[in-house]
């Protein structure tokens, strides 16, 4: 069966800081994976999307980016981190006609 | 552009009560929705999709496309329905866009 792993649960980074927050799916190949924000009152605000190694869409400008080094691992970054990145992401995937299957996510605090 | 929307940030009934969780949606497309549901501690998690036309929990869904809606209801809630519900929509380039959400209270 197809799993999802999202790492570290928890973060507390200080402003300017470097990110890196790792999604990795086992159980299935090529699949498309997603990064999202979630936010009280804002719900989930889609950040990068990918359908393959090398190929990031990016869906808001920001502090952030995203690489796919191989076809099930996906990477959030950031060379300086804001305060107003703090937040839940997640991370998901999802293959041809189905839905989308979401990670624990990681809560990280930017202070 | 694609949209959703759901008009409702809280919600709250009494058990046994109905229960309707409204969500709109644009996109220019044939769009594929989803209802999603996050309980307390737990992942985001699928709850059901308007092509299976199921009965998921006492939950369903029906696509109105005249009114571009995709509400949920349920005729009997029951306290372990409590949690927060995402509307969600799909693209044709398998992009999920998600509602803000409805956190749904069932008081005892």
């Amino acid at each position: 069966s197809q799993t999802i792993h999202q790492w570290p649960a928890t973060l507390v980074q200080p402003v300017g800081s470097p990110l890196s927050l790792e999604c990795t799916v086992e159980g299935t190949s090529n699949p498309n994976l997603y990064w999202y924000r979630q936010a009280a009152g804002r719900g989930l605000q889609l950040l990068f999307y990918s359908v393959g190694i090398g190929q990031i869409s990016s869906e808001v400008p920001q502090n952030l980016s995203a690489s796919r080094p191989q076809d099930r691992q996906f990477i959030l970054s950031s060379k300086k981190l804001l305060l107003s990145d703090s937040g839940f992401y997640l991370c998901a995937w999802s293959t041809g006609r189905r839905e989308a299957f979401f990670g624990q996510g990681t809560r990280l605090t930017v202070v | 552009a694609q949209r959703v929307t759901q008009p409702e940030k809280l919600l709250s009934v009494f058990k046994g009560a109905p229960v309707e969780l409204k969500c709109n949606y644009s996109y220019s497309g044939s769009p594929e929705l989803f209802w999603y549901v996050q309980y307390s501690r737990q992942r985001l998690q699928l709850l059901l999709r308007h092509i299976s036309r199921e009965s998921i929990k006492g939950f369903t869904a029906d696509l109105n496309k005249g009114e571009t809606s995709f509400h949920l209801k349920k005729p009997f809630a029951q306290e372990e329905d409590s949690a927060m519900y995402y509307c969600a929509l799909k693209t044709r380039v398998d992009q999920f866009y998600f509602g803000t959400g409805t956190s749904l209270t069932v008081i005892p």
